[in-house]
């Protein structure tokens, strides 16, 4: 079984600042593909971000960067220069390499304040 | 058109109703999911279909029943539905059910059972 953990429900942060939102995980698999989705107001799911397990080196997408610790499972997304738009349901998200499944945290609300 | 298209938007049945949500998707994907997202719970994988493969979550009443007469669209048909089944119903898309590929989401379907 594999479990994603998103331990703060909500978040605020001022316009242009920078705010990290923290997402731990728990997989018996060393093969593994790590996600984070943004679902705005109009609903849809966006992907943001993805990780591969098996890479070092943290994600990068322009403003948006992931705080990759394979040991500590643990799978952080740091927003930079935060933007009014980026106010959305922040989910990360845990597939296996082997698997079909991609299970999802409980979410982080973000609020970007002007 | 393009992307993952989600029909209705939204519905409201009483629970001896039958209806149908339809998902179609323009992305030359193989594999299509229905996900249930709830208040305050993390979204529940309902179905996956594959080329390889149909997977559902066991957990899933049988009052739902899926359909995917082909690569592009998927239904899933509710008959007498439960208040508690009421819900954000989205569906998404991949190419391939497995490992790094990232899903595609809709729009979603909010549904209400009265």
């Amino acid at each position: 079984a594999q479990t994603v953990t998103q331990s703060q429900p909500e978040m605020s942060v001022q316009e242009a600042e920078t705010v990290t939102l923290s997402c731990t995980y728990d997989t018996s698999e060393n093969n593994y593909y790590l996600f984070w989705y943004k679902q705005p107001p109009s609903r849809q799911m966006i992907l943001v971000i993805r990780q591969e397990a098996y890479k070092q080196q943290n994600a990068t997408e322009n403003r948006f960067s992931v705080n990759f610790q394979k040991a500590a499972k643990s799978f952080s997304l740091k927003i930079s220069d935060s933007q009014l738009g980026d106010t959305a349901m922040y989910f990360c998200a845990l597939r296996n390499n082997a698997g079909n499944m991609l299970t999802f945290g409980g979410g982080t609300r973000l609020m970007v304040k002007p | 058109e393009t992307g993952v298209t989600q029909t209705p938007r939204h519905l409201v049945m009483g629970m001896t109703n039958k209806k149908s949500l339809k998902c179609e998707q323009h992305l030359g994907h193989n594999a299509m999911y229905w996900y249930k997202q709830s208040a305050k719970k993390p979204l529940e994988l309902m179905f996956v279909y594959s080329l390889e493969e149909r997977v559902e979550n066991n957990s899933v009443p049988s009052r739902f029943s899926p359909e995917c007469p082909n690569s592009s669209h998927l239904f899933l048909h509710l008959h007498t539905l439960q208040p508690e089944d009421s819900a954000l119903y989205l569906c998404a898309s991949s190419q391939g059910a497995r490992g790094q590929s990232p899903l595609h989401f809709g729009n979603g379907t909010r549904l209400t059972v009265t």
